[in-house]
């Protein structure tokens, strides 16, 4: 199984809303990442977890909450976000340094 | 973060020919490099990689280049076809898990 899943694939939240984004992988990888994409931009890093720890923030904003319960889970809570906050949110993993990653299919986030 | 740029933000190829896609990265401690093809509607797809201790790779259909001494990268796919159409991404790894993504390349293939 070489596949990351991503659920939901779509979601329409308000500015006053709290909703969160999966990311599951059974690949045995220790390195999960998500990543923020906007319209005809490349992907940019928010956060990294190895071994389930948090070892890179890339200075996200505080309404954006990570969470990774074990090797296989990934989450990104999300609170009191802003309209500029609709993008693609995209998850991969990885072995741990340097290794390919593998990306999920992404969450369409919309912002109202 | 450090950027890693792209010359060309489109590319438009006949099928059957050669493409070539070009990266310049600008962190000299980079020690990996990806490329990825992302089609519309999905997340990045694996294509090739290339570790700084090696200059050229080769894949099924796609090499890359590597020049650390001007800090460059390419890609490069023989007899491109309509499923080649794209957006090219190359990502460097300055550090651990750092992935940083280029500007990206939207290659349309002519049939």
């Amino acid at each position: 199984d070489t596949e990351v899943t991503q659920t939901p694939k779509h979601l329409v939240m308000g500015m006053t809303n709290k909703k969160s984004l999966k990311c599951e992988q059974h690949m045995g990888h220790r390195a999960m990442y998500w990543y923020k994409q906007k319209a005809k931009k490349p992907p940019e890093l928010m956060f990294v977890y190895s071994y389930e720890k948090l070892s890179i923030n890339e200075s996200v904003p505080s309404r954006f909450s990570p969470e990774c319960p074990n090797s296989s889970l990934l989450n990104l809570h999300l609170h009191a976000l802003q309209p500029e906050d609709s993008a693609l949110y995209l998850c991969a993993s990885s072995k741990p340094y340097s290794d390919e990653q593998y990306f999920g299919p992404g969450t369409r986030l919309t912002v109202t | 973060g450090e950027s890693v740029g792209l010359h060309l933000p489109t590319l438009s190829v006949q099928e059957g020919d050669n493409s070539i896609i070009n990266c310049a990265y600008s962190n000299s401690a980079s020690d990996y490099f990806i490329w990825y093809k992302q089609e519309s509607g999905k997340g990045p797809q694996f294509i090739i990689d290339i570790r700084s201790n090696m200059d050229k790779r080769q894949g099924q259909r796609v090499t890359v280049l590597l020049n650390k001494t001007v800090k460059h990268l390419s890609l490069q796919i023989a007899a491109t076809q309509p499923g080649d159409s794209a957006v090219y991404f190359c990502a460097e790894n300055k550090a651990g898990n750092q992935f940083y993504f280029g500007t990206g390349t939207s290659l349309t293939v002519i049939p």
